[in-house]
């Protein structure tokens, strides 16, 4: 079955420190893969989108994601967090096909930023 | 130009009244889909839609929910006789219509839907 699970449904760390938010996908082919971010009462920002080529993908907001075929993650990486980065984080694989694609999320992962 | 824009933005509904939730999409975009997030939980796919048509339904609940874009105005999503398990958050997303391999969808800011 094509499925995206986020292990860890709520993760806390204090502003400045390193940050990764974890993704594992479940998909028979290359898939790609996206992470949004969801400010409090907000719609979805995407951050950053896998298509193909370099596995390390850069994003907005100083976020970067690592595609790993062996270990089927796409791990969420920022080396400083700041103090607005708390929000809800999702990541999401697109599955149907060409040109007419819904997206399957994972659960998402609630980030807190201790001061 | 102005993003995917839903309203309205707050809906409260008693027990067995009808909810309708308008999305209007991004300037020239003719695909919209509609997404749920109940409390605590990922977005769940509900269906896919282009103008008078709809391609995918398989993540709509089989009753009360139905979902429609016409070729002129927004695409409404209309849940009859709501139930309290129907309160949630609902997104619209649209994308452009191109035989590329993934359209991007951008999404609205939601209709959180309150059941009482």
């Amino acid at each position: 079955a094509q499925s995206v699970t986020q292990p860890d449904i709520h993760i806390t760390v204090s502003e400045g420190a390193s940050l990764e938010l974890r993704c594992n996908y479940s998909y028979g082919a290359t898939p790609y893969l996206f992470w949004y971010v969801q400010s409090p009462g907000q719609g979805l920002q995407l951050l950053l989108k896998y298509f193909s080529g370099d596995t390390l993908v850069q994003g907005i907001k100083g976020f970067e994601a690592e595609f790993k075929r062996s270990q089927s993650s796409f791990n969420l990486r920022k080396p400083s967090v700041h103090w607005s980065d708390a929000a809800e984080y999702f990541c999401a694989l697109p599955i149907g096909v060409q040109g007419a694609q819904k997206l399957v999320f994972g659960q998402g992962t609630r980030l807190t930023i201790n001061p | 130009n102005a993003g995917v824009m839903q309203n309205p933005r707050h809906l409260v509904r008693r027990r067995g009244q009808e909810a309708r939730l308008r999305c209007s999409p991004m300037k020239g975009h003719s695909h919209v889909y509609w997404y749920r997030q109940l409390p605590e939980e990922g977005l769940k796919f509900m269906v896919y839609l282009q103008k008078e048509n709809i391609i995918d339904e398989s993540g709509m609940p089989k009753e009360r929910f139905s979902a429609e874009f016409p070729k002129e105005g927004p695409s409404i999503l209309r849940i009859q006789q709501v139930v309290r398990g129907d309160s949630a958050a609902y997104f619209c997303a649209s994308s452009l219509a191109s035989p590329r391999l993934y359209n991007e969808q951008f999404f609205g800011p939601g209709t959180r839907l309150t059941v009482l």
